[in-house]
């Protein structure tokens, strides 16, 4: 599609379990960003990869979080010993350059419900 | 730190009213970009604008105007003759010094027929 994908769309799990989560950005962009939005909240900003290198990682809360994009094209998400804290819509965005100098396009993100 | 308030949780408004949603900003950047984005009810936040902290111009695209003031530290952003379709939740966003975009808590803007 022309569109950032992301899979799954949704994802229900227990505590305590494993979760990847991921991304396939527009063809093309080397800018590949993670943000986490709560409920009523705005995305929080989570993790930037600049090809297949993560740039930022400021924003993944604990060691629990990784990510990786190891061919710069899709991503993935991974989160260990999953709390029901991380309960939110994790959101994919992908730009042309990064976002100094061009927009953001948002995937439709996948919600992860940990019971 | 930057941090970016949007004051207004809910907006709702009749079809055809104007309606102006605030934001305001913090932020020690001499360099920085505003933005708006929309999230409908689909969860895809949809591009809008995006403003350089050395443009104050206001600027219009069709129904949309924004209006940018470096002195009150704010970015509003007024829909002309709302529409149903305008009904969505919108996030005022600030960038500065590096590639991480702070957002607001976002309004949600309720356009009734």
């Amino acid at each position: 599609g022309a569109g950032v994908s992301q899979t799954p769309s949704n994802k229900v799990t227990e505590k305590g379990k494993y979760v990847e989560l991921r991304c396939d950005p527009i063809s093309g962009h080397t800018a590949l960003y993670w943000y986490r939005q709560s409920l009523g909240q705005g995305p929080e900003f989570l993790i930037y990869f600049q090809g297949t290198g993560a740039a930022d990682d400021s924003g993944l809360p604990n060691d629990r979080f990784f990510a990786v994009r190891p061919e710069g094209s899709v991503s993935t998400l991974k989160i260990q010993r999953t709390e029901r804290g991380d309960s939110a819509v994790y959101l994919c965005a992908s730009s042309a350059r990064g976002a100094y100098t061009g927009e953001l396009f948002f995937g439709e993100g996948s919600r992860l419900t940990v019971l | 730190a930057q941090k970016v308030t949007q004051a207004q949780t809910e907006i709702s408004v009749v079809e055809k009213e104007d309606v102006t949603l605030d934001c305001v900003y913090e932020t020690r950047d001499t360099t920085y970009y505003l933005f708006w984005y929309k999230q409908p009810p689909s969860g895809e936040l949809v591009f809008l604008i995006r403003r350089n902290s050395f443009d104050e111009q206001n600027e219009i695209s069709g129904r949309y105007s924004w209006n940018f003031q470096k002195s009150t530290s704010s970015f509003n952003f007024t829909i002309t003759a709302s529409q149903v379709v305008d009904s969505a939740v919108y996030f005022c966003a600030l960038q500065g010094g590096s590639e991480k975009l702070v957002f607001g808590k976002g309004t949600k803007l309720t356009v009734n027929p």
